[in-house]
Formats: structure tokens, C-alpha cells, sequence
């Protein structure tokens, strides 16, 4: 398995902006969540799905994000408009619900 | 509400010494604690999980141990080397699947 895939890896837009982060689990995985990591507050969990179901999304900051889960193979999350702040590195994980596994990251920079 | 933290921040250690990286967290109610690797620009690797009924567990050179009733967890790491270079995470699961993750200890391994 080629691990857990996030798209972009890079994603510079303007203030105002839909951004919208995609994430593929590894097959057969049937947790999976969304992260932010800033230097300031660290890594964060903003939601997380079990079989496609979001279970918790206490995490998620503020009615500008989104997420959704429309197969076991593919989720995506969605800020709508962003702003400077959003700025961070947003990761996926996925599971069985023991290990995570975590992708690599989008780096999303909010000018 | 739980809180983990992480000692030291960072640590510059020569190459060859045997370590140890501690993790604390304040709600001793947890279900697992997960210890990972993260390199610059790069997602999180997962390094060993323990079980709330385990005491340690072990890979390679690296060493975990739990003591959920002080609310303290240790990694040992030992024969460091210059690749053991990056930053420690320790995670805890609280109930159901939501995870709180610990700074970090930034680690140097010096040649």
C-alpha cells in the first residue's frame, strides 16, 4: 500500500479563497481524521470519521471548514473563505482504530 | 480537560549516547499512548503504541514505557545515531478515537 495520499502538497492562495485539501486513506482503514500543525498550538485534531460517518468535529474552529467523507477511499476538507490565519500544515490519518497512520501534508499558506 | 507535555523541548546529544525523552499527561482516563517521529516538511511516523494495560513495548533500539496511574510515559532511545535526528510526539487516545498530542522534543544527534 502506497500509504495514506493528501493533495496538494503545497497550496498558496489569497484571502477570500475556497481551499479545499484532499486525502486518500489506506485501503481498509475505516478511521480516518483531519489535523492542523502550527507552531503555535501544535497539531491539532479538527474531525474524524468512522466508516465514512464524521463522528466528531468539536475540533473543527470555525463554520468556514468543512469536511466530508463521500467513500471509504476518499475524504476532503474544505475552508470557505480563508483567511491569513488558516496558514498551517494540515495532515490526514488514517486507521484501524488503534495505530495512525498519517500522510504527509498539505502546506497551506493564506496570503 | 487533558493536557500533554513534553521534556525536554529539545536535546543536542552526541552521537552514541543512550536517551530518554519523557511525555506527561494530566487525565490518567486514556485508552493507548502512540510515540512518533516527524522530520522537517514531513508527516508523522508511528514509532510504538502502548496499550493502557501495557507497560512497555519495544522496536529496535527505541523503548516505551507507561505509567498510566503518574500519568507519565518514556522513551528510550538507545545508541542514538545522527538519522534519530528529528522531533518526538507522544499522543494519548482519549475516548472514542479523539487524540492529544504532546509539543514535541526536538532531538540532535551529533556526529
Amino acid at each position: 500500500d502506497a500509504g495514506v495520499i493528501q493533495s496538494p502538497r503545497h497550496e498558496v492562495t489569497e484571502m477570500g479563497q475556497e481551499v479545499t485539501l484532499r486525502c486518500k486513506p489506506i485501503s481498509g482503514h475505516d478511521y480516518l481524521f483531519w489535523y492542523r500543525q502550527t507552531m503555535m498550538r501544535g497539531l491539532e485534531l479538527l474531525i474524524y470519521f468512522n466508516n465514512n460517518v464524521p463522528i466528531d468535529d468539536s475540533g473543527m474552529p470555525e463554520d468556514r471548514f468543512s469536511a466530508k467523507m463521500p467513500n471509504a477511499s476518499f475524504s476532503t476538507l474544505k475552508i470557505q473563505p480563508s483567511e491569513p490565519r488558516d496558514s498551517a500544515v494540515y495532515f490526514c490519518a488514517s486507521s484501524l482504530g488503534q495505530e495512525q497512520f498519517f500522510g504527509p501534508g498539505t502546506r497551506l499558506t493564506v496570503l | 480537560k487533558q493536557e500533554v507535555t513534553q521534556i525536554p523541548a529539545a536535546l543536542s546529544v552526541p552521537e552514541g549516547e543512550n536517551l530518554v525523552l519523557n511525555c506527561s499527561f494530566t487525565d490518567s482516563a486514556i485508552y493507548n499512548l502512540q510515540w512518533f517521529r516527524q522530520d522537517p516538511g514531513k508527516g508523522l511516523t508511528s514509532l510504538l503504541l502502548i496499550q493502557s494495560s501495557q507497560r512497555e513495548q519495544t522496536s529496535g533500539r527505541l523503548n516505551a514505557s507507561l505509567d498510566k496511574s503518574s500519568g507519565r510515559s518514556t522513551l528510550y532511545i538507545a545508541a542514538s545515531q545522527p538519522g534519530d535526528s528529528a522531533t518526538y510526539l507522544c499522543a494519548v487516545r482519549l475516548q472514542g478515537q479523539n487524540f492529544v498530542f504532546g509539543p514535541g522534543t526536538r532531538l540532535s544527534v551529533l556526529p
